[in-house]
């Protein structure tokens, strides 16, 4: 069945560094990749997306990769700052008949200064 | 706030009950999506509901049921709960049938415990 795979469950930078998420995906029909931010007790928000006729998209500090041939795409966060400590999600869709989004597990990643 | 509403915030019940949990989409999006977020756990997918039609499902168990009202509110419905059942659930909602291509805007989830 679909699956999506998320690497690292955990992440610990210093304040300045970048840091990486990476996820893998089943099924190659997927078109559409968000990343969700989940703060502690909060719900979880949209930070970027990408969608599979694009290879990067960059909002500010925030880039996502897409390589479909490899079927991964992965989260970076450059000058990174404490209060980007949270979870982050990947996603993929499965279209046209099953719309709906597969989840990674998760990264909490910290940010200590 | 995303404009996602979901009641209550807090449901604590015992095992054996039956629970309905409330969400009221943004104004004019016509798709709602369950999720259920156990502890320390990702996001699963339960159904998809749009403009008052079943159009996804997921891992969703046969005790769980889901629909959606003519004014585009959804509700789902838990019974014969079990302490497994524990979690956080999520409603989002977007404005197209296709949710995967359009960004799904989540409600604050209801924290359900079963004792």
């Amino acid at each position: 069945g679909e699956n999506v795979e998320q690497h690292p469950s955990t992440l610990s930078v210093q304040e300045g560094d970048s840091a990486v998420i990476k996820c893998t995906y089943s099924d190659s029909a997927s078109n559409y990749f968000p990343w969700y931010k989940q703060e502690l007790g909060k719900r979880p928000q949209l930070i970027i997306d990408i969608r599979s006729n694009v290879g990067e998209k960059k909002d500010q500090r925030i880039a996502v990769t897409l390589n479909k041939t490899a079927k991964h795409f992965s989260l970076h966060i450059t000058e990174t700052q404490p209060e980007d400590s949270a979870v982050y999600f990947c996603a993929a869709s499965i279209p046209p008949d099953t719309d709906k989004l597969i989840f990674g597990t998760g990264t909490r990643l910290q940010v200590f200064p | 706030d995303s404009g996602v509403t979901q009641t209550p915030k807090h449901l604590i019940t015992a095992t054996g009950q039956r629970v309905t949990l409330r969400c009221s989409p943004r104004s004019g999006d016509l798709s709602v999506y369950w999720y259920q977020q156990s502890l320390d756990q990702g996001l699963q997918f339960l159904i998809q509901y749009y403009n008052g039609e079943e159009r996804a499902k997921g891992n969703i168990l046969e005790r769980f049921s889901a629909q959606q009202f003519p004014d585009l509110h959804s509700e789902l419905n838990l019974s014969s709960l079990e302490l497994g059942d524990s979690a956080l659930y999520f409603c989002a909602s977007s404005p197209t049938k296709t949710g995967g291509q359009s960004e799904q805007f989540f409600g604050p989830g209801t924290r359900l415990t079963v004792l």
